[in-house]
């Protein structure tokens, strides 16, 4: 069964790191792309970028790049998204996904940045 | 970016009714690279079509999606209960692979 697992919720302050990551199980991890999107509270989706686990290459939306990076580890199959300094309008549910067309999703990650 | 425009915002319909959504991209869509995507409150996305026209795996037969170029229609036959929700169209032909800003389909 595929999956994809994400980590649990978190609340940071303005100014903190945080990575959040997406395990996937279940298929060929480096054959899939994981794409995230972001969806704040009451909006629609957006997507912030995707990284091909076999090699790392790596797009970003120009709304997010420069603000997160994407990365992943395919020895343990798991895809990441980080920030260096969180801001209160990075408050959302992120969600990883597999592939351009995605298939499967992860429950998503919510985000709380507070002060 | 190629920006994708649905509409309308909002659909009210009742069930057994015929929904149509529209996407419209301010570019041509690479290969027809355009898939839809439904989302209820809650819960993550869930993957309609795929190609345009293609329905993914599980998916019914009342959902059908067409179109090629700039023009992408989402068609729902027969409305069930079920199929109230928001609606989401995505271009993953080029980067960035953009969203539509969704259709909400509500109950009349």
């Amino acid at each position: 069964e595929v999956q994809l697992v994400q980590s649990a919720a978190e609340v940071k302050k303005p100014g903190e790191s945080l990575r959040i990551s997406c395990k996937g199980s279940g298929y060929s991890f480096t054959s899939y792309w994981i794409t995230w999107v972001r969806q704040m509270p009451g909006k629609g989706l957006e997507w912030m970028g995707a990284i091909d686990p076999s090699d790392s290459y790596t797009y970003y939306s120009p709304s997010f790049q420069g603000h997160v990076a994407i990365s992943a580890d395919k020895s343990i199959n798991t895809a990441y998204l980080q920030w260096s300094s969180l801001k209160a309008s990075d408050t959302a549910m992120y969600y990883c996904a597999r592939e351009r067309a995605s298939d499967y999703w992860g429950r998503g990650t919510l985000v709380t940045v507070s002060s | 970016e190629n920006v994708l425009t649905q509409s309308p915002g909002t659909l009210s319909l009742s069930p057994g009714e015929r929904a149509t959504l529209s996407c419209r991209a301010s570019r041509s869509v690479t290969s027809s690279y355009l898939a839809w995507y439904q989302q209820k409150p809650g819960q993550a996305p869930r993957l309609l079509i795929y190609g345009a026209s293609s329905r993914a795996t599980g998916i019914p037969d009342r959902f059908s999606g067409s179109g090629s170029g700039t023009d992408f229609t989402l068609t729902i036959s027969r409305l069930e209960p079920e199929d109230f929700a928001v609606y989401y169209c995505q271009q993953y032909g080029t980067s960035p692979w953009t969203f539509g800003q969704g259709t909400k389909v509500e109950i009349k």
